[in-house]
């Protein structure tokens, strides 16, 4: 079975330019997440669908992240305009249950530099 | 507020010692706890978790237990090997959510 892809793995932008990030999640998994990590910071939360639906957006930073995942399977992250502070790295993870069962399945991540 | 804070790394050892990398969190409620670990390379992996108090996840010689009175999840290994270098993340899933709460991350290179 294959595990949650990616693409792409690398990007380099210019600041003002748009970014488009997908995630594949596993088959059958109804749970996508969207994090990121910053600078080497803690990986933070951007966004959970459950199929379709925006379950929870709390961690999105601003209107200029826009995240879909039409047809509930993958999922697409749009940053328009990119800024500096954009950079980092950004993973996506699929789950099928919820609750104290759920374990969450990460990618290898998407890495954004913004010059 | 939901946090977690790790010890700072990089860690370095030498093969077969002893590998403590410490833990705490900060939660309302009683959180399930998780330890995720990145290879070089590679997206992150789920090492191990424990979901109540006392509990003690394990997986490839690495145990963790969930510490209430002192909000702590530490990762222990008796004998680390090369192939352990990666970088090891503790994470928290607060009560009543599905998203996880991460810490800074802590990496760990391990010489021959």
């Amino acid at each position: 079975e294959a595990g949650v892809t990616q693409f792409p793995s690398h990007s380099v932008i210019e600041k003002g330019q748009t970014v488009t990030l997908r995630c594949d999640p596993i088959s059958g998994h109804d749970n996508l997440y969207w994090y990121r990590r910053v600078m080497g910071k803690e990986i933070k939360f951007l966004l959970h669908f459950v199929k379709e639906s925006k379950q929870d957006e709390s961690g999105m930073p601003n209107n200029r992240f826009l995240a879909e995942r039409t047809g509930g399977t993958y999922s697409t992250l749009k940053v328009q305009p990119a800024e500096l502070e954009d950079s980092g790295v950004y993973f996506c993870a699929s789950s099928q249950l919820e609750g104290y069962g759920e374990t969450q399945y990460f990618g290898p991540g998407t890495r954004l530099l913004v010059l | 507020g939901n946090s977690v804070t790790q010890m700072e790394g990089p860690v370095t050892l030498s093969e077969e010692a002893f590998l403590t990398i410490n833990c705490t969190y900060t939660a309302t409620g009683y959180p399930s706890l998780f330890w995720y670990v990145q290879y070089p390379g590679e997206g992150l992996q789920l090492l191990l978790k424990a979901t109540k108090a006392d509990d003690k996840g394990s997986n490839k010689g690495f145990e963790a237990t969930y510490r209430k009175e002192t909000t702590s999840f530490h990762l222990e290994k008796g004998s680390v090997q090369v192939s352990d270098s990666a970088v090891y993340f503790c994470a928290l899933r607060p009560r009543g959510f599905q998203k996880l709460v991460f810490g800074t991350g802590t990496r760990l290179l391990v010489s021959p």
